[in-house]
């Protein structure tokens, strides 16, 4: 599976964006990029996905670069409830089922 | 409410107890997942069930053992755990493969062998 490379820490002022990178260099022209974001004392839940151009959706942007090497992942204005790990991964989608192989994410702290 | 819920959200269990996990979605999902959350490491994949027929096995040693009996429940049942097992073990749903469709998490299950 293509692997992810993101900061493992990131702080960010209540209110204002976010931005979390993510590198996957070795990223196949299949692979999807997906951010799932993990909340204190609960499961993961997820953000967006994308494959070659930008998504936006309720919670977040996806900025996706042209050689699709890195992404970003963009909280347009964070809130307390945003202080979560964010996880980048990359899948490709098979015919039973999709699996996620999480790496260590990056802690995102949103202060007061 | 996610959609996924497990059962117990609490369990303490021996090394020699047998004791069983269960998970079960009201989502229409056709695909379910175990994964493993330990302290300080990565979510960590165990089994894949897609259209109630198991799909991976993630080199999980043969202690726990994995039943779905149809696509709305799975189980793992667990038997002569080891204290290196008690982590958090999650469960999640989604709808079959051939997209990128995204995965629900249920709330998981805190396990701690004594």
């Amino acid at each position: 599976d293509a692997k992810t490379t993101q900061p493992n820490s990131m702080e960010s002022n209540e209110e204002e964006p976010v931005h979390l990178p993510c590198n996957h260099s070795t990223i196949s022209g299949t692979d999807y990029i997906h951010w799932y974001r993990q909340l204190p004392s609960q499961g993961p839940e997820y953000v967006i996905h994308g494959l070659t151009s930008n998504v936006n959706n309720r919670m977040a942007s996806l900025a996706i670069a042209e050689d699709r090497k890195s992404s970003t992942l963009i909280l347009h204005r964070a809130t307390l409830r945003d202080a979560a790990v964010y996880y980048c991964i990359l899948t490709t989608p098979q015919t039973g089922a999709n699996n996620l192989f999480f790496g260590t994410g990056t802690r995102l702290t949103v202060i007061p | 409410e996610t959609g996924v819920t497990q059962t117990p959200r609490h369990l303490v269990m021996g090394m020699t107890n047998k004791k069983s996990l269960k998970c079960e979605q009201h989502l229409g999902h056709n695909a379910m997942y175990w994964y493993k959350q330990s302290a300080k490491k990565p979510l960590e994949l165990m089994f894949v069930y897609s259209l109630e027929e198991r799909v991976e096995n993630n080199s999980v040693p043969s202690r726990f053992s994995p039943e779905c009996p149809n696509s709305s429940h799975l189980f793992l049942h667990l038997h002569t755990l080891q204290p290196e097992d008690s982590a958090l073990y999650l469960c999640a749903s989604s709808q079959g493969g051939g997209a990128p469709y995204e995965q629900y998490f249920g709330p998981g299950t805190r396990l701690t062998v004594t």
